[in-house]
């Protein structure tokens, strides 16, 4: 049972535009969220992180939105660079059960075109 | 600090044989992981550790695995037995602060059971 989904194997954006990837959730109790990055070769990056509280948060070219209701949220990448072109992972975590599980999607491969 | 390292970065065994590999965490994280990640897949939580108790195991983690973290400094994870399934990615990450804040990963250990 895949509890988070990323519907979206890859991704492909010219250079300078926005890059939208996305990431969707069956379990209610998911209650925190991040998105990392995946280079060959090298383990995931932190990228960014949203608590179920907000809707949004911001961190320079990225930005995160979450929609509860329809348990869903987007990454945003603006403007995409070539740098940016890895395959990006979407996780959750139910925090309020105390465990320290983070349940990941099986990634977007995201290439920029120069 | 160079940060969370992993040895070996491969490892070819034959199905049967038991192999084990050592994580080296960033020096002040009192919080360790390890994820398997197989090809297609997102990272799977596998356990953790904080300091030296190991705190969390998944059901992933079969009679055959074995984790360690003796001194609460490095860990070792054990495969015994191996089979042709056990073939994957093996990731270890640390963290001072919990999973929600993003912890480091190392490159992984990529395991090929022949």
């Amino acid at each position: 049972d895949q509890q988070v989904k990323q519907n979206s194997p890859s991704l492909s954006v010219q250079e300078g535009r926005i890059s939208i990837l996305n990431c969707d959730y069956t379990n209610s109790m998911f209650d925190y969220f991040l998105w990392y990055k995946k280079y060959p070769a090298e383990g995931p990056t932190f990228l960014i992180s949203i608590s179920s509280i907000k809707d949004k948060n911001e961190d320079g070219r990225f930005t995160v939105f979450l929609n509860k209701s329809a348990k869903h949220l987007s990454l945003h990448i603006v403007p995409s660079q070539p740098g940016d072109s890895a395959v990006y992972f979407c996780a959750a975590s139910a925090t309020n059960f105390g465990n320290e599980k983070l349940t990941f999607g099986t990634g977007t491969r995201l290439t920029i075109i120069p | 600090d160079t940060g969370v390292s992993q040895n070996p970065r491969h490892k070819i065994t034959k199905r049967g044989q038991n192999v084990t590999f050592r994580c080296d965490p960033i020096s002040e994280h009192n919080r360790l992981y390890w994820y398997r990640q197989t090809l297609g897949q997102g990272p799977e939580f596998l356990t953790y550790f904080q300091n030296e108790a190991q705190l969390e195991k998944s059901r992933l983690l079969s009679d055959r695995f074995s984790a360690e973290r003796p001194k609460g400094s490095f860990s070792t994870l054990e495969i015994q037995r191996t089979e042709q399934g056990d073939s994957a990615m093996y990731l270890c990450a640390s963290s001072d602060r919990g999973k929600d804040y993003g912890y480091t990963f190392g490159s992984g250990t990529r395991l090929t059971v022949v």
